[in-house]
């Protein structure tokens, strides 16, 4: 099973500022088949990237992803008071299924 | 857009058996490269897969849930279900359904049911 481990757990940033959310692999993702979510309180988790680093439909391009292999990377680019929240990433390549990261707590500081 | 939105009772009593069902709307649940999938969260914690399904009826599940979890799908009813038998307060969570495109990322969502397991 491939465990994923998302750090920092609780990052602290300010309105504007770059932010950068990593994700690790236990072992290599086939195909690159990595996502990322974005869930805020009593909400559903929203589909930000697939593919590692493709924006799904109506996601503003300050959000990005890169990586492969076992490393990956969430970035948004400039933070608006919209995006703290909490993020997820998810493999979906290999045996189970899908895993889900523990989350990174993106909050104002 | 496909709009997916959970039912079923708020509450189950331990070691009972916990059924939702999933209704699809602005597509065919029948479509091509359509799968249907059901995640959950416990309070305060983090997301976890428990199983998806075709509409043909094929189905994958969580290797940690398998023993207990049985998804099916009603095509006449634009429906999919989830069962989770003998359940225990470890099952209280919110249940999602979702949709994905061959078995990939989950795009679209349901709003979430809490479901607690409690006497």
């Amino acid at each position: 099973e491939i465990v994923l481990t998302q750090s920092p757990g609780t990052l602290s940033l300010s309105p504007g500022e770059r932010a950068t959310l990593s994700c690790r692999a236990s072992q290599s993702v086939s195909s690159s088949y990595l996502a990322w979510y974005q869930q805020k309180p009593g909400q559903a988790p929203r589909l930000l990237i697939h593919g590692a680093s493709s924006r799904a439909t109506g996601i503003p391009d300050r959000f990005s992803g890169s990586g492969s292999g076992t490393d990956f990377t969430l970035t948004i680019s400039r933070l608006e008071p919209e995006d703290f929240a909490v993020y997820y990433c998810q493999q979906y390549g290999s045996s189970p299924r899908y895993t889900f990261g523990q989350g990174t707590k993106l909050e104002i500081k | 857009q496909l709009q997916l939105q959970e039912s079923g009772p708020g509450l189950v009593k331990p070691s009972e058996t916990l059924s939702l069902t999933c209704t699809v709307s602005g597509g065919s649940i029948s479509s091509s490269s359509y799968y249907w999938g059901w995640i959950r969260q416990p309070p305060g914690k983090g997301l976890e897969w428990i199983g998806s399904i075709y509409y043909s009826g094929s189905t994958y599940y969580n290797p940690s849930l398998k023993s207990r979890v049985t998804i099916s799908v009603d095509t006449s009813k634009n429906q999919f279900s989830l069962k989770l038998s003998s359940v225990t307060a470890a099952d209280t969570a919110v249940y999602y359904c979702a949709h994905s495109q061959w078995l990939g990322a989950f795009d679209y969502w349901g709003q979430g049911t809490l479901v607690t397991v409690s006497s």
